[in-house]
């Protein structure tokens, strides 16, 4: 089976940093991707790591480790809009999603 | 980018009755559709794999009986919950992948809201 864990819940301030750790467990493994799902929303792709290493897309980082069997999210500069949930997922195509980090941003 | 719909956007309905969800791919073809289900403040889960021109393929613990996919087109799959009860009260969400690998991105529809009474 799958499993990918994350903490639940993390809180920060507005123009901070914060990281969303994820480690994982799987069966065949073709990189981690991360999602976004504000409140009622749909999930919304943030990014993709196939290899090891840092992959930047503007204010969002994402790392992975494969030998750690583990990655994270880095979100600079926070904002309010960013308050959701974020989700670590595994698998192509078929996808098996971590257990869930609800980030809330505060003044 | 690829875009997913999804309708009803939600649904009441009262327990002992049939609900069918709608998910259209609208700007490519899909010949995989996926179908999850997310309870309040939990992950989301894979119930099963729609495949166009055959029969679904569900996850373990998933009633095929109970909930019957149909994937009749390039672009639109159909989840039906038959004889819903409350504890089938839950947000359902269907994806699709574009077919690009590069990313492994997958695209979501907006999800229905089912509450059963």
């Amino acid at each position: 089976g799958q499993s990918l864990e994350q903490p639940s819940e993390v809180t920060a301030v507005e123009g901070a940093i914060v990281q969303i750790n994820c480690t994982y467990q799987t069966s065949g493994f073709y990189g981690l991707s991360w999602y976004q799902q504000h409140d009622g929303g749909a999930p919304t792709f943030l990014s993709y790591n196939g290899l090891d290493g840092l992959e930047e897309t503007g204010r969002f980082s994402s790392f992975l480790s494969r030998s750690d069997s583990y990655g994270y999210l880095l979100l600079q500069e926070l904002q309010m809009k960013d308050s959701a949930s974020y989700f670590c997922a595994v698998g192509y195509q078929k996808v098996t999603f971590g257990t869930g980090t609800k980030l809330q941003v505060i003044p | 980018g690829a875009v997913v719909s999804q309708h009803p956007s939600w649904v009441i309905c009262k327990s002992g009755t049939s609900v069918k969800i709608e998910c259209r791919s609208l700007d490519f073809q899909a010949t995989t559709m996926f179908w999850y289900r997310q309870f309040p403040k939990q992950s989301l889960m894979l119930m099963a794999t729609s495949n166009e021109g055959s029969k679904a393929t569900y996850e373990q613990g998933v009633e095929k009986d109970k909930f019957l996919i149909n994937h009749a087109s390039l672009t639109l799959s159909t989840l039906t919950v038959t004889s819903a009860h409350p504890e089938d009260s839950s947000f359902y969400i269907c994806s699709a992948p574009p077919g690009t690998r590069a990313t492994n991105e997958q695209f979501f529809g907006p999800g229905t809201r089912l509450t059963v009474l």
